[in-house]
């Protein structure tokens, strides 16, 4: 069965950095384009991040642009999120989440979810 | 600008049916979503992918309890036969070239 573990989170002061991975399991990791959302406390979900099956595209939220940036080894089914100039407004749990198979260019949408990592900024 | 639209609370009772809505900003009529449920200090769940023709995909182990439907730029999923595990955080989902979005998320309360 597809499983997506997410790991790395933690406290981390304002203005340093943290990279979360996320292990895929049970799919053909280096066929699906891959996201990171996240949620803050008592709040809604918020894309962060999306790569393409092999990598070559990337897309980001305007909250994150030129801090965050997503990557993945698709030989060890791995997709990461480098979170550099962490703020307070970044403090969330972070879910990787899979998009589907039959997404083709661009984004899409997430058809499975990691159970989270707590990433928590504060002096 | 891609927006999704969504009420923050319904509640219904249990064994009942109730409509989640969803709406697309103007000019996005035609846009698919996906439905996302949130269970109490749960990650989200994948529900279904609801397309502009109103067929609708569940994913993996999704009860038939669990529908989509649409009508213009509202986009609908209806839950049938409430039980109390359906309580909790309904989000719609959707996408575009190089943007995803999110709604802010409907909290069910099962009466």
């Amino acid at each position: 069965q597809v499983q997506l573990v997410e790991s790395g989170g933690g406290v981390v002061q304002p203005g340093r950095s943290l990279r979360l991975s996320c292990a895929a399991s049970g799919f053909t990791f280096s066929s699906y384009g891959m996201h990171w959302v996240r949620q803050a406390p008592g709040k809604g979900l918020e894309w962060v991040a999306s790569i393409w099956s092999d990598g070559s595209n990337k897309y980001y939220a305007d909250s994150v642009k030129g801090r965050f940036t997503i990557s993945r080894d698709n030989s060890k089914n791995t997709v990461y999120v480098q979170m550099n100039s962490l703020r307070a407004e970044d403090t969330a749990v972070y879910y990787c989440a899979r998009a589907p198979q039959s997404c083709s260019g661009g984004t899409c949408y997430s058809d499975y979810w990691g159970q989270g990592a707590l990433v928590t900024v504060s002096s | 600008q891609l927006v999704l639209t969504q009420s923050p609370s319904a509640s219904a009772s249990l064994g009942a049916s109730v409509k989640l809505t969803c709406t697309l900003s103007s000019g996005h009529s035609r846009y698919a979503i996906a439905w996302h449920q949130q269970q109490p200090e749960k990650g989200p769940r994948y529900l279904m992918k609801l397309d502009s023709d109103g067929s609708h995909n569940r994913g993996d182990g999704i009860p038939d309890r669990f529908s989509g439907s649409i009508s213009g730029a509202e986009r609908y999923l209806t839950i049938s036969s409430l039980q109390s595990e359906d309580e909790g955080d309904y989000y719609c989902q959707t996408w575009g070239t190089d943007i995803v979005v999110f709604g802010g998320g409907t909290k069910l309360t099962v009466l």
